[in-house]
Order: C-alpha cells, then structure tokens, then sequence
C-alpha cells in the first residue's frame, strides 16, 4: 500500500524557519515526482513546489519562491520542504504528493498525505 | 495568469446524475491534461479522475471524465450520487508557465 507520512509542522514565529519531512513507503520512490500542496483551513489547495525523481527538476509556486526549499533523498525515500522567513499567510496544512510521472513538467496528483498543519504566528 | 473557473456548488438527490465543469481561461482543453480530486470534510483530498478521463484503481465507475473543445473545458460527472460523495471538488491542469494550477473548488452537496 502507497503511504505518505508527513511530519515537521507545528507553531512558528514570523521571519522563522520549519523543515518539513515526508516519508513515502509502497512504491519505487526514485521513480516519481513529488510534490507539496498547501491548504489553509477552509479555502482551496495551492500548490507550493515540485521536484522530479532525480532532483534535476524543481519548481516553485510565485508566493514561496526564494523562501522555500524543496529536496529528496531517493536512499531513504523522503521528500523535504526547507520553509524560511515564515510569513503568516503561510498558515496552512501541507500535503505531501506523490506524482503519476517522474518529472514535474506536466504534473498530476497521484496519491496525497494525511498532511501536516504549520501555523506561523507570533 | 492560466486560471482554471468552476463553480461554486452542486447539489442533487440521491442516485441522481450531476456535473462539475472546469473551465480553462487560456490554452486548449485539448492540448492538456485535467484532473480531479475529491476531499471529504476534515480528510486529505483524493485523487478520482486523472488525464482528463482515466480513474485510479479504487474508484467507482460512477465518476467519469471528459473534456469539451467547444467550451474548453472539462467536466466530472457523477452518477447514481451517494451520500458519501459529498466532499469538496477540485480541477487541476497546467501550462505553459505553471506546471499545477487548481481550480477554485466545487462544493458538492447531497440533498
């Protein structure tokens, strides 16, 4: 069976730093594109980055560009998003998914975490 | 900005039919690809169409997909509504520039 563990949100001040995890278990890791999908409660999914089964590929939504770091580690089989200078409006529970492809091109949402809730507030 | 529109809320009865649209304010439905994803209250969302029309193992043949050139757009079709199918859902295409776009989110309602 697919699974998708998140872990790592919690309560952050503004202008801080989170590192989530996400541990993938079920499937040949290294032959799929991840993704991270953010929510805030009660409002629709955003995507927020992309990183294909190499890491030769990673992209970023507009809103955390230059804030975020997403990355991989294909022997533990394990995707990673490096949040910093955490603004309020990044409140959200973030999804971990995994990609139908291995690249992050034209991406489709195969299967989702349960997700994990960051809450940045002072 | 590639924007995909669909509408607020749906609602039918029990095993009737109903439909989401998904409209795309740019590019051609047919040049791409949409999928769909349903989220139940308080769950993680679901994948339930994907490639414009191809359902994941697991999901009742009651969803179906298709796109429309004429309107370009895509639609999710449910049939034979259940209870359980009321959830919250969403489209999701691409282009150019971006390579995830949502759409806003239908909510679905079972009366």
């Amino acid at each position: 069976e697919v699974q998708l563990v998140e872990s790592g949100g919690h309560l952050a001040q503004p202008g801080g730093s989170l590192r989530l995890s996400c541990a993938a278990s079920g499937f040949g890791f290294d032959d799929y594109a991840m993704h991270w999908v953010r929510q805030v409660p009660g409002k629709g999914l955003e995507w927020v980055s992309g990183i294909s089964w190499n890491s030769n590929i990673v992209k970023y939504a507009d809103s955390v560009k230059g804030r975020f770091t997403i990355s991989r580690d294909n022997g533990n089989s394990s995707v990673h998003l490096h949040m910093s200078s955490l603004r309020t409006d990044d409140t959200a529970m973030y999804y971990c998914v995994k990609d139908y492809s291995d690249t992050v091109i034209h991406c489709s949402m195969d299967v989702w975490g349960h997700g994990t809730m960051v809450t940045v507030s002072s | 900005n590639f924007m995909l529109t669909q509408p607020h809320s749906v609602s039918g009865s029990p095993e009737e039919t109903v439909t989401i649209s998904c409209t795309l304010s740019s590019g051609r439905v047919a040049s791409t690809y949409v999928h769909w994803y349903q989220q139940r209250p308080g769950r993680a969302p679901t994948t339930v169409i994907f490639r414009d029309d191809q359902r994941p193992s697991g999901v009742p043949d009651r969803f179906s997909g298709s796109i429309d050139r004429s309107s370009n757009s895509a639609s999710l079709t449910i049939s034979g509504l259940k209870t359980e199918d009321e959830a919250d859902y969403y489209c999701q295409s691409f282009d150019s520039f971006n390579p995830v776009v949502f759409g806003g989110g239908t909510k679905l309602t079972v009366l």
